[in-house]
C-alpha cells in the first residue's frame, strides 16, 4: 500500500530532551516536507526538500533540523525541545511535478 | 512572502452548494492547492489549480483567477461526511515552499 508512515504518532517529552520523529514513503516521492499544526493557524511549512541532500527552510524552521540522506525518509529533529514546540506534526511527500501532497497520519508532541 | 485568507466557519443543510473562497498574496506564485482534513485525521488532496479557470472532481470544483489573486473551492450536493476543515495552499515559484490558509470549518446540518 503506497502510504507515509510517521514514528512516533504520540509523544510527551521534557523540555531539553533530544528527539527524532521519522516520516518514510514508499512512493518513491522526490519531494517530501514536515509542517506543524496549531489551532487556528492552519498548517505551517517546516522545512522540505526537493530531493536527496537538498533541503530547505520553510515559514517555521527555527529549534527543527532535518536530513535527506535517503529519498524514502526524511526525519525531523528536535535537538533541544520547547513547549513551544507542542504540537501536531506531518509529514508529506509527492513526485517533484505532482500536485497532490500525501500526508502521513501526523505525531502528536507534547513537550513539558 | 506569502498570506492567505479564508472564511473561518461555513453552515450549510445537506445537498446545498457551499462556496469558500480564498485570496492569497504572494511574492512568487505557482499554483494553489486545496485539501480536505476531517478531524484527528491527515489533510487529503482535493483539487489544485495553476492556471485560471474552473476545475471540477465530481462533487468538487476549484476556481482560480491569478490576476484577482483569488480563488475558490465549490461543494456541491453537500452530504453529512462533508464536514470537514478546508485549506488552501499556494506555493511559491519554486514549487516547495507552500503557505496553508487558517482553514474553513464547514458544518453540514441535516
Amino acid at each position: 500500500e503506497a502510504q507515509v508512515t510517521q514514528n512516533p504518532r504520540y509523544l510527551i517529552t521534557v523540555t531539553g530532551k533530544k528527539l527524532t520523529v521519522t516520516c518514510s514513503q514508499n512512493m518513491n516521492h522526490e519531494y517530501m516536507s514536515w509542517y506543524r499544526q496549531d489551532p487556528g493557524l492552519g498548517l505551517r511549512q517546516i522545512y522540505y526538500s526537493m530531493n536527496v541532500e537538498v533541503t530547505d527552510k520553510g515559514d517555521v524552521p527555527e529549534g527543527y533540523k532535518v536530513s535527506r540522506k535517503e529519498k524514502r525518509n526524511f526525519p525531523l529533529i528536535l535537538e533541544s525541545p520547547s513547549p513551544n514546540q507542542t504540537s501536531l506534526y506531518f509529514c508529506a511527500s509527492r513526485l517533484t511535478n505532482g500536485d497532490t501532497q500525501y500526508f502521513g497520519p501526523g505525531t502528536r508532541l507534547t513537550v513539558l | 512572502g506569502q498570506s492567505l485568507e479564508q472564511p473561518s466557519e461555513v453552515t450549510a443543510v445537506e445537498g446545498a452548494i457551499v462556496q469558500i473562497n480564498c485570496t492569497y498574496q504572494t511574492s512568487g506564485f505557482y499554483g494553489l492547492s486545496w485539501y480536505q482534513q476531517h478531524d484527528g485525521g491527515a489533510p487529503t488532496f482535493l483539487s489544485y489549480n495553476a492556471l485560471d479557470g474552473l476545475e471540477e472532481t465530481g462533487r468538487f470544483s476549484s476556481f482560480l483567477s491569478r490576476s484577482d489573486s483569488y480563488g475558490y473551492l465549490l461543494l456541491q450536493e453537500l452530504q453529512m461526511k462533508d464536514s470537514a476543515s478546508y485549506f488552501c495552499a499556494v506555493s511559491d515559484d519554486s514549487w516547495g515552499k507552500f503557505q496553508f490558509g487558517a482553514g474553513t470549518q464547514v458544518v453540514v446540518t441535516p
